[in-house]
């Protein structure tokens, strides 16, 4: 069984301050790998930023960053400067390389609003 | 944008009526995969198809089933529907047999509503 949390439901920020998103994630498997996908209003989720286990550097792409914590399970997302277009749900997911089956296991998101 | 198209972009059914949803993956990639997005909840998995035949299963009934064709696109049939499954249906396609697995890119949703 897998599961994903993200606990904070909502999360208000002013533009051009940094958001900082929180995943705690559990799994059984060794191998796993960890995505933050982006939902705007359109609906449709986009790919932001994925992470393998067996890979624990942390890295910067752009505004992004992300911080991979084996040790306490968790995979938090950073979005430095914050614009307006930066408003969306923000979900963290997990995968594990079971059956050949490469599902996603999603947390609940967090909306992320970003006051002009 | 990533070139997963799926139609319609929205819907509207009565209860116990049947639907289908289709999904056209990104070029270059054979396997899909379906989601429903309750309103407010993240997405939760349905299945996947690979080689036309499905590949892993969500906790969903057999009244959700679907198809995947030659061309690698799929659909999703729900049949006797109900309220609750008034939902975001998201599709996502990715290219199996990839170590890491591939990444999973998706499509704009069909919203489906049931009255």
């Amino acid at each position: 069984a897998q599961k994903v949390t993200q606990a904070q439901t909502e999360i208000s920020v002013v533009e051009k301050e940094d958001v900082t998103l929180d995943c705690v994630y559990e799994t059984r498997d060794t191998t796993y790998y960890l995505f933050w996908y982006k939902q705007p209003p359109s609906g449709e989720l986009v790919f932001l930023i994925r992470r393998n286990s067996f890979d624990e550097q942390n890295e910067i792409s752009g505004r992004y960053s992300w911080n991979f914590q084996k040790s306490t399970s968790s995979f938090n997302f950073t979005i430095t400067a914050s614009q307006v277009v930066d408003s969306a749900v923000y979900f963290c997911a997990l995968s594990e390389a079971v059956d050949g089956n490469n599902r996603l296991a999603f947390g609940k998101g967090n909306q992320v609003v970003v006051i002009p | 944008e990533t070139g997963v198209t799926q139609s319609p972009t929205h819907l509207i059914k009565t209860r116990g009526q049947q639907v289908t949803l289709r999904c056209s993956s990104q070029s270059g990639h054979n396997t899909v995969s379906w989601y429903q997005q309750a309103l407010g909840q993240g997405p939760q998995f349905i299945f996947q198809y690979y080689r036309e035949e499905e590949n892993g299963r969500g906790n969903f009934p057999p009244r959700f089933s679907g198809l995947q064709f030659p061309n690698y696109s799929s659909e999703l049939n729900v049949n006797a529907l109900e309220l609750d499954d008034s939902a975001l249906y998201l599709c996502a396609s990715s290219l199996a047999g990839q170590v890491p697995p591939d990444t999973q890119y998706f499509g704009p949703g069909t919203r489906l509503t049931v009255l």
